[in-house]
């Protein structure tokens, strides 16, 4: 299996730009998740998704922040417009459902994402 | 809220030494799961262990292995043996989900270096 991926691993835009980040999870992975990682707050959970619907998405900071997943192999987070302050390393993880408890989840590479 | 700290911002150790990683986390939940996972500079996240909180043996991998001391609510992590390719930055996670698999809050993490 290759893995998680994610695109693009580098994205540079200008503020007020409409910004999509892309996932592919691991095939059979029941659920998705959403982080980003910034140097003030470290590692947050924005959303997470399980069998394609949207559980939980209060880690989203504001609206200009969306996430979809329309199917089982893909899934997008999108900021618009976008602003300085979303400068960040976006990471998407999957997980398969397991039963008793907590799986290790399995992170993509990441897309750096540089709003000026 | 649940919380993860890691009180040592950075670490340092001789190669072929041992280092510890502190790790201290608040819950009121009683069965959870405890990871470590390493970020080196190429970003991604890899785990090193995984502990299940209704066990009470501490996990080991390899020349990685924790000290899971439950009522004290600490999960430290040590490094037998180091070499530079453990250099990275470590962080602490805990899952607050325990049947819904992968919401982890993170520490803010520990950064070590490896000298040679």
């Amino acid at each position: 299996d290759a893995g998680v991926i994610q695109s693009p691993r580098h994205e540079v835009t200008e503020m007020g730009q409409e910004v999509t980040l892309r996932c592919k999870p691991i095939s059979g992975h029941d659920y998705l998740f959403w982080y980003r990682q910034t140097m003030m707050r470290g590692l947050e959970l924005l959303i997470y998704f399980n069998n394609n619907v949207p559980i939980d998405d209060s880690g989203m900071p504001e609206d200009r922040f969306s996430a979809k997943m329309p199917n089982a192999s893909f899934s997008t987070l999108k900021i618009q417009p976008s602003e300085p302050r979303d400068s960040a390393v976006y990471f998407c993880a999957s997980t398969p459902q397991g039963a008793g408890g907590a799986n290790v989840l399995t992170f993509g590479a990441g897309s750096r994402l540089t709003v000026l | 809220a649940q919380t993860v700290t890691q009180s040592q911002p950075e670490m340092s150790v001789q190669e072929a030494e041992t280092v510890t990683l502190s790790c201290t986390y608040d819950t009121s939940e009683s069965d959870y799961y405890l990871f470590w996972y390493k970020q080196p500079p190429s970003r991604q996240m890899i785990l090193v262990i995984r502990q299940e909180a209704y066990k009470q043996q501490n996990a080991t991998e390899n020349r990685f292995s924790v000290n899971f001391q439950k009522a004290a609510k600490s999960f430290s992590l040590k490094i037998s043996d180091s070499q530079l390719g453990d250099a990275a930055m470590y962080f602490c996670a805990f899952d607050e989900t325990y049947n819904q698999g992968g919401k982890l809050i993170f520490g803010q993490g520990t950064e070590l270096s490896v000298k040679p």
